[in-house]
């Protein structure tokens, strides 16, 4: 299958750092792309709909000035934690949805962010 | 809740007997998967079921899915202590979300 690539794996950092994440298409070109977080034992919820070009779609509850998310080009989706703080440490996998008539979903490997 | 309800949310087997997982659901879907999840890992997608399926069959998995009922079934037949993981099932809705189920862990005694 196609594949979905995250950067970084694993990050650490401090509060109040902004962290970006992010998210590739290697082999294909992906309109839309998806941001979800999975907390840990649970399952994962989807934060927002990433349209290339547009604005992002985000679900209740997900506040947009915390994670920011650009769609720049059709491989290339960044989702920024803004300011983060403990309660944002996370597991957050995106995944793409391919162009055309075939609509697959590929997910990526994950990020486990740590904010200390 | 975005989420749909998957029962067991856990269940310990001995290896060789079989696990069942469920999944309820609560809008129209195009299509129903399953995906695997080892501890603090990526998801493996398991098998997908089209809306107009009632059961598919990959390996030691069978899956179901009753529309009317809003529900779909995962068999693993033989379980083997490797298959211990996180299963989710997830919809695929009219608007190509993708929503994930609470997720059943299973662990399998070797």
């Amino acid at each position: 299958g196609a594949v979905v690539s995250q950067h970084p794996s694993r990050v650490i950092c401090k509060s109040g750092t902004s962290v970006k994440i992010e998210c590739r298409s290697l082999d294909f070109q992906a309109t839309t792309m998806f941001w979800y977080r999975q907390f840990p034992k649970q399952s994962l919820m989807l934060m927002a709909t990433s349209n290339e070009g547009s604005k992002a779609t985000y679900e209740q509850g997900v506040e947009k000035d915390k994670f920011l998310i650009n769609h720049a080009s059709l491989t290339l989706s960044t989702l920024t934690v803004a300011s983060a703080h403990p309660e944002d440490s996370s597991f957050y996998i995106c995944s793409a949805r391919t162009s055309g008539g075939r609509n697959e979903q590929f997910f990526g490997p994950g990020t486990r962010l740590t904010v200390l | 809740s975005q989420q749909g309800e998957e029962d067991p949310q856990a269940l310990s087997i001995q290896e060789g007997e079989n696990a069942t997982m469920n999944c309820s659901y609560k809008t129209s879907i195009n299509n129903l998967q399953w995906y695997r999840q080892n501890s603090g890992r990526g998801l493996v997608h398991l098998i997908l079921i089209r809306s107009n399926e009632r059961e598919k069959h990959s390996g030691r998995l069978r899956v179901t899915l009753d529309t009317s009922k809003k529900s779909s079934s995962l068999l693993i037949t033989a379980s083997r202590a490797a298959d211990t993981a996180s299963y989710f099932c997830a919809v695929r809705t009219g608007g190509f979300k993708t929503i994930f189920g609470a997720g059943t862990r299973l662990f399998v005694k070797a």
